[in-house]
C-alpha cells in the first residue's frame, strides 16, 4: 500500500462547477501538505502549502487537511478549462520541504468542460 | 523569470545504450531534486543534493543509475546501460532553503 492515495480520475466537471480533489495517507507523522498542478507535458508547480490541520484559502482555491482521518483535500469554486490539468498531492514531515523529499499522490487528472 | 532547464527535452534510444540527462537549477538554489514519473508509479524521487552533496540515492536502481553534480550549475543523471521499462519522464527540481521545489520541463525518454 502506497503512503498517499490518490484517485487517478479523470474527473470531468462542467465549466464553474466546484471540484472536489482528495487525498489520503497512513503516515501520521506528515505536517505539511502540498497541492501541484501539472499541466500536460510540463512540471509541476506549487499551487496551495498548508501546515497541520485547518483550511487555507487563496482566490478560487481552498486546501483542507483533516489530520485525525489522514484526509485533504483541494476544492476549486467556478472552474474554469484553464484548470484542466492533473492535481498531485504532496506531503512532508518536516516544514523546510525544500531541502527534504516529499511523498506524492500519484494525481488526479481534471477536465474542465466549457 | 529564472527557470530550472533541463536537456535533452526528448530522447529515443535503444536498449542498452547510456543516456546522460541534464538539469541547470535555478541560481542561487542549494538543493536539487530527480524525480521520475510514470503512469503506473506516479512521481518517484530517485536522488537529491544538497550543496552538491548527496543526501539520498535510495530510490535509483544502483547499478545502472548514476547522479552528479560536478558543479553548482548542473546536475547530470545517467542511465547505463538503459532498459525499456526506463521509459519515462524525468524531472529535476530546485529549491531554496524553504518549502517550495521548482520543477524543470522534464525530459522525456523512450527506450526501445
Amino acid at each position: 500500500q502506497k503512503e498517499v492515495e490518490q484517485d487517478p480520475g479523470p474527473l470531468s466537471v462542467p465549466e464553474g462547477a466546484i471540484v472536489s480533489l482528495n487525498c489520503t495517507y497512513s503516515n501520521s507523522a506528515f505536517q505539511y501538505f502540498m497541492w501541484y498542478r501539472q499541466y500536460s507535458r510540463k512540471g509541476p508547480e506549487l499551487l496551495m502549502y498548508t501546515y497541520s490541520s485547518g483550511n487555507k484559502e487563496d482566490g478560487r482555491f481552498t486546501a483542507q487537511v483533516d489530520k485525525s482521518s489522514k484526509y485533504i483535500s483541494l476544492f476549486i469554486r467556478d472552474s474554469q478549462p484553464s484548470d484542466s490539468a492533473t492535481y498531485l498531492c504532496a506531503m512532508s514531515t518536516r516544514m523546510d520541504t525544500g531541502r527534504r523529499a516529499l511523498t506524492f499522490g500519484s494525481g488526479t487528472r481534471l477536465q474542465v468542460q466549457p | 523569470d529564472a527557470r530550472v532547464t533541463q536537456t535533452p527535452r526528448h530522447k529515443v534510444t535503444e536498449m542498452g545504450q547510456e543516456v546522460t540527462m541534464r538539469c541547470q537549477p535555478i541560481l542561487g538554489h542549494n538543493t536539487v531534486f530527480w524525480y521520475r514519473q510514470t503512469m503506473m508509479q506516479g512521481l518517484e524521487l530517485l536522488a537529491y543534493f544538497r550543496n552538491r552533496a548527496p543526501l539520498d540515492d535510495s530510490g535509483m536502481p544502483k547499478d545502472r543509475f548514476s547522479a552528479e553534480m560536478p558543479d553548482a550549475t548542473l546536475a547530470t543523471l545517467k542511465i547505463q546501460p538503459s532498459e525499456p521499462r526506463d521509459s519515462a519522464v524525468y524531472f529535476c527540481a530546485s529549491a531554496p532553503d524553504r518549502y517550495e521545489q521548482y520543477f524543470g520541463p522534464g525530459t522525456r525518454l523512450t527506450v526501445t
